[in-house]
């Protein structure tokens, strides 16, 4: 079945305690990408990549870090989390890009940052 | 302006045709997409429409496109329970790898 899982689905953590949330893939697509929903601004990217060890910042990239070493794994990295990170997090992919209708997104983690 | 813009609020009574429109911000941007996010879950790829089309249709759902006025909208016919959902739309920008949402129209059955 072709998925995008992402963990944890749920995650309280405190200020300033580096955390990791994991985006896996299983259907060989090209482009991921990680997005912010947050209520009344919808869905911010944060940043994409196109293919293994390439990354771009998205909208609003400050205070996330992410690496792109495999093809089917996209994890997003918060090296120093602060309570204005508090969000709804999804990671999605593409077979070759935002320009793909076959595009696919997790069920998303919810972080709330204390 | 610089915004995808929607409404935010519809509500519409079961049976009735939805119409949930939309502006995006560039009338160059190649590629349009409407998603479905039902609660508690990710966001769903609906349909989408070429810069290059007026219309397009696939079973109860028809996209319009005014390139003129850069509105996008998507009618639901016979409108049902299953389709209370959170509504996005999205653009691509000419020449460019991002995805750009609006903020999302909530659509609200009535029995």
């Amino acid at each position: 079945e072709a998925q995008v899982t992402q963990n944890p689905r749920y995650l309280i953590t405190v200020t300033g305690k580096k955390l990791t949330v994991t985006c896996s893939q299983n259907m060989n697509h090209e482009y991921m990408s990680w997005y912010r929903q947050d209520p009344g601004l919808g869905l911010r990217q944060i940043y994409y990549s196109m293919n293994v060890e390439v990354t771009d910042k998205g909208d609003v990239p400050e205070g996330y870090k992410v690496s792109r070493k495999e093809k089917r794994n996209f994890p997003l990295i918060l090296e120093s989390p602060s309570p204005n990170q508090t969000s709804l997090y999804f990671c999605a992919s593409s077979l070759t890009g935002p320009y793909s209708y076959e595009q696919y997104f997790g069920p998303g983690t919810r972080l709330t940052v204390t | 302006g610089e915004d995808v813009e929607q409404s935010l609020f519809l509500s519409v009574r079961e049976g009735d045709s939805s119409v949930i429109n939309c502006t995006y911000t560039d009338s160059s941007s190649t590629y349009l997409y409407w998603y479905k996010q039902e609660p508690g879950a990710g966001l769903q790829l609906l349909t989408y429409i070429f810069s290059n089309m007026d219309m397009k249709q696939d079973q109860r759902l028809t996209v319009l496109l005014n390139k003129k006025d850069k509105h996008l909208s998507l009618r639901i016919a016979d409108t049902q329970t299953g389709d209370s959902a959170i509504y996005f739309c999205a653009e691509i920008k000419n020449r460019d790898d991002k995805i750009i949402f609006g903020k999302g129209t909530r659509l609200h059955i009535l029995p």
